[in-house]
């Protein structure tokens, strides 16, 4: 039962253009909501994080949206550069409980020149 | 500064081989996670420690797997009589605290290949 979704497994855009990754959960307890990016034989690097009291956090180029009552956020980088290309990762977490991150499958950013 | 580094970064062990990962978190963090990453899947959490203590343990998949953090400091993973399933990258997370917002910094992995 995968309670962070993220049901495109790829996407391409040409640079310069919008890329728009999204993400749903099932767990209405989750709280916290992480994006982290992740190259090739690399770690995931953080991103971008919005608290459920939030519909909106921005930073540079990429902004996050949580819609809670759709259960669904999205990531949006503007403008998209090559060096974006790379596998996203969103993450969810729930205030008091574990501290673990569940994350959803990845998405495959592919930005073009 | 330095972030965190694991070790081996490959590991090609035989079924039935006992394996030790290690993690060197970055310098003052609390908090440790190892979460298991299979191919075309995101990471899963297995266990997390705040310092030497550890808290959750709910991910471990079996028995046969069982972490360590003797100091607070560096940790091991270590996995029992190996497995094919077991095949995956074995990804550690630092923190400086325990409060769930405080990013979490991922080493590059460790990648396991069971034959």
């Amino acid at each position: 039962d995968q309670q962070v979704k993220q049901n495109s497994p790829s996407l391409s855009v040409q640079e310069g253009r919008i890329s728009i990754l999204n993400c749903d959960y099932t767990n209405s307890m989750f709280d916290y909501f992480l994006w982290y990016k992740k190259y090739p034989a690399e770690g995931p690097t953080f991103l971008i994080s919005i608290s459920s009291i939030k519909d909106k956090n921005e930073d540079g180029r990429f902004t996050v949206f949580l819609n809670k009552s759709a259960k669904h956020l999205s990531l949006h980088i503007v403008p998209s550069q090559p060096g974006d290309s790379a596998v996203y990762f969103c993450a969810a977490i729930t205030q008091g409980g574990s501290e673990k991150l569940v994350f959803g499958k990845g998405t495959k950013l592919t930005v073009n020149p | 500064g330095a972030g965190v580094s694991q070790s081996p970064r490959y590991k090609v062990a035989k079924r039935g081989q006992d394996v030790a990962l290690r993690c060197d978190p970055i310098s003052g963090h609390v908090s440790l996670f190892w979460y298991q990453q299979a191919l075309g899947q995101g990471p899963e959490f297995l266990t997390y420690f705040q310092n030497e203590a550890q808290l959750d343990k709910s991910g471990l998949p079996s028995d046969r797997f069982f972490a360590e953090r003797p100091e607070g400091s560096v940790s091991t993973l270590k996995i029992q009589r190996t497995q094919q399933e077991d095949s995956a990258v074995y990804l550690c997370a630092s923190s400086w605290y325990d409060r769930y917002q405080e990013t979490q910094y991922f080493g590059p992995g460790t990648r396991l290949l069971v034959l």
